[in-house]
């Protein structure tokens, strides 16, 4: 089993763009969403449906549709540009899985 | 606010074994599970396995035959062995906090890491 994502992704200043992550396990299991920038720690920024840690900005959600789980920013700001990976759980073995990443730029 | 960081070697021999410890502050290692990852160098994350405070393992099974988990929960740290290490084990290592169903008791939460190390580079290399 495995996580698929688009290898990079644009959105201009201050649009909406959705990240996806599409994957059999997702049917079964509920997706985090990690941002990486270059040099730095990947950060949560969701988890399961509309969870999101204290201190990340209400622009980020994420959301679950049949086997595609969402990351959606809605008003993409500059410092929203760097790397996105989803993280979920394997429905046919007992381990992880991350998503390959996308690289999001914003123009 | 629990922080996380990874210390040991940065240069480790081929077919010799990596090792580092990941050491807890600011909260207890107690009732949580603790997860290692790993990032090639310009290439993705890698899961490479989870272990609870009393030292039950999980672990991807592409690399089970050469990693162990372990837990010290007097030092409030925990520890990755990869064996038999090649070229292809060169990445940044990470340890973080996993969160899942069966510590949160909540199952729309799903799986995540919540708290990062800031990682470490091991190169693996004669």
């Amino acid at each position: 089993s495995e996580l698929t994502q688009d290898p990079a992704v644009s959105v201009a200043l201050g649009q909406t763009v959705r990240i996806t992550c599409q994957g059999d396990s997702l049917r079964s299991y509920y997706a985090s969403w990690y941002q990486q920038k270059p040099g730095r720690a990947p950060v949560l920024v969701t988890y399961g449906e509309y969870n999101r840690p204290s201190g990340i900005p209400d622009r980020f959600s994420g959301s679950r549709s049949g086997n595609t789980a969402s990351l959606t920013i809605t008003g993409a700001q500059a410092e929203d540009e760097a790397d996105y990976y989803c993280l979920s759980r394997d429905s046919s073995e007992n381990h992880l899985l991350f998503g390959g990443g996308t690289k999001l730029s914003v123009l | 606010q629990v922080q996380l960081q990874e210390t040991g070697p940065g240069l480790v021999r081929p077919s010799e074994t990596l090792s580092l410890t990941c050491a807890v502050s600011g909260g207890s290692i107690t009732n949580y599970y603790w997860g290692w990852i790993r990032q090639p160098p310009g290439k993705g994350l890698e899961w490479i396995g989870y272990l609870y405070y009393t030292g039950s393992t999980t672990y991807n099974p592409s690399l089970k035959s050469r990693v162990t988990l372990s837990v010290d929960t007097s030092k409030n740290q925990f520890s990755l062995k990869l064996n038999s290490v090649t070229a292809a084990d060169t990445a940044v290592y990470y340890c973080a906090r996993h969160q899942t169903p069966r510590s949160t008791g909540i199952f729309s939460w799903g799986e995540f890491f919540d708290s990062w190390g800031q990682g470490t580079l091991v190169t693996v290399s004669s």
